[in-house]
């Protein structure tokens, strides 16, 4: 089955500096790789996706790369600010009917 | 547009007790569903999921079961609660037939004691 590997485990920016989360997979079917955001005590909220057709994808200060041949996937905060601070969670699938492998999350400090 | 409810969001139980966690989904038909655990400051672990009504994957062995009573209603159990069953409880649901998000309840964070 799938494995979703995600690095840093922890990750301190200062305010207005990029953050970079990586993210590997190792099922090469794997074809939609979602990005959630999870602030303290809630529960995780889509920020980004990306379809394996597609190499890039901007959202504002957010952007997800994706490279199929090595089978990696990365995040990119850029300008970050303290409301940014949370817990950021990869993920992959391959079908609809596949649940999503999730990595094992990266907590974003951001230093005012 | 569809909602998700997940109840309690709290809950305190002694070890030994039962435990029954319960979902719905509201404003689709015939939703894959999913129950997640999240350790205190750890991921994302799959317990159970379903594409359909009496259908359940179990993920991990243990202590818990999960029932799919109704199309959109989805319950996560357990006869004896043990210690190491502490944690955030997730359900979540996606479109069935489709490769896209999963969309989360607000958990319930049960305390075993």
């Amino acid at each position: 089955g799938e494995n979703v590997e995600q690095h840093p485990s922890t990750l301190s920016v200062q305010e207005g500096d990029s953050a970079v989360i990586k993210c590997t997979y190792s099922d090469s079917a794997s074809n939609y790789f979602p990005w959630y955001k999870q602030e303290l005590g809630k529960r995780p909220q889509l920020i980004i996706d990306i379809r394996s057709n597609v190499g890039e994808k901007k959202d504002q200060r957010i952007a997800v790369t994706l490279n199929k041949t090595a089978k990696h996937f990365s995040l990119h905060i850029t300008e970050t600010q303290p409301e940014d601070s949370a817990v950021y969670f990869c993920a992959a699938t391959s079908s609809g009917n596949t649940p999503l492998v999730f990595g094992k999350g990266t907590r974003l400090s951001v230093i005012a | 547009s569809q909602t998700i409810h997940q109840w309690p969001a709290t809950l305190v139980q002694p070890v030994g007790s039962p435990l029954s966690l319960e979902c719905t989904v509201e404003g689709t038909s015939n939703p894959n569903l999913y129950w997640y655990r999240q350790a205190a400051g750890r991921g994302l672990q799959l317990l159970f999921y379903s594409v359909g009504i009496g259908q359940i994957s179990s993920e991990v062995p243990q202590n818990l079961s999960a029932s799919r009573p109704q199309d959109r209603q989805f319950i996560l159990s357990s006869k004896k609660l043990l210690l190491s069953d502490s944690g955030f409880y997730l359900c979540a649901w996606s479109w069935t037939g489709r490769t896209t998000e999963a969309f989360f309840g607000q958990g319930t964070r049960l305390t075993v004691v």
